[in-house]
């Protein structure tokens, strides 16, 4: 069984569309990440939650919103996608209290034309 | 933020040698943690260093934790395609529960 698992694998799309990417952990973990990976491959955190509840917010346009319905759960909803939202986007979930290991689903590539 | 530089960048070996890449910081860090992160996947943990001058081995892969806690490296014996991937570092627990990855350095080991 996959421990995060995130769908789609790729997602092309027109500027100016709404898209969203689903994730889902059966670790039973409480703490649910979005992170973005650039071309350079620099991997940014953009939102993190903590059963259900936002605890980071980095400097992330208003088009990005996450959505978390159970501590299991965290999509993210880009609205009027733009060319430079194209990157890969990983969701990660840890259990905290044990060091933060991180643990990733294999990446959403999103390509906006 | 905390900021971590990786070196270098990218590093394209034979299979066989041997290679060390680096995490470096201005800022002292209780424990820093290494990833390896293969094409098309997420990144992985390999390991976690949590004193100072600390040594961890996994396999052929030695990591070490700098005295002042400040610095991080990874040296690899006789490496093999496998080890092919970009390897990250980042602080295990840094303010506000965040974690900020290194810019990462690209392995390449041909066959």
């Amino acid at each position: 069984d996959t421990a995060v698992s995130q769908t789609p694998k790729y997602l092309v799309t027109q500027m100016g569309n709404d898209k969203s990417i689903k994730c889902e952990q059966n670790l039973g973990h409480d703490t649910m990440y979005w992170y973005k990976q650039d071309s350079k491959k620099f991997l940014k955190i953009m939102f993190s939650y903590n059963n259900k509840e936002l605890i980071i917010n980095e400097t992330v346009p208003n088009r990005f919103s996450p959505k978390s319905p159970d501590k299991a759960h965290l999509n993210l909803h880009i609205n009027s996608l733009e060319l430079g939202d194209s990157a890969v986007y990983f969701c990660a979930s840890s259990q905290r209290g044990l060091g933060e290991k991180l643990f990733f689903g294999s990446g959403t590539q999103l390509s906006v034309l | 933020t905390q900021l971590l530089e990786q070196s270098p960048q990218f590093l394209s070996i034979q299979e066989g040698e041997n290679l060390t890449v680096y995490c470096n910081s201005s800022s002292v860090f209780s424990s820093l943690q290494w990833y390896r992160q293969e094409p098309g996947e997420g990144p992985v943990l390999l390991v976690t260093v949590v004193t100072g001058g600390e040594v961890k081995k996994l396999k052929r892969l030695t990591f070490q934790f700098g005295d002042a806690r400040k610095d991080s490296s990874l040296h690899i014996t006789a490496a093999q395609p496998g080890d092919t991937g970009l390897y990250l570092c980042a602080p295990s627990k840094a303010a506000g529960n965040k974690l900020t990855f290194g810019g990462g350095t690209r392995v390449l080991v041909k066959p």
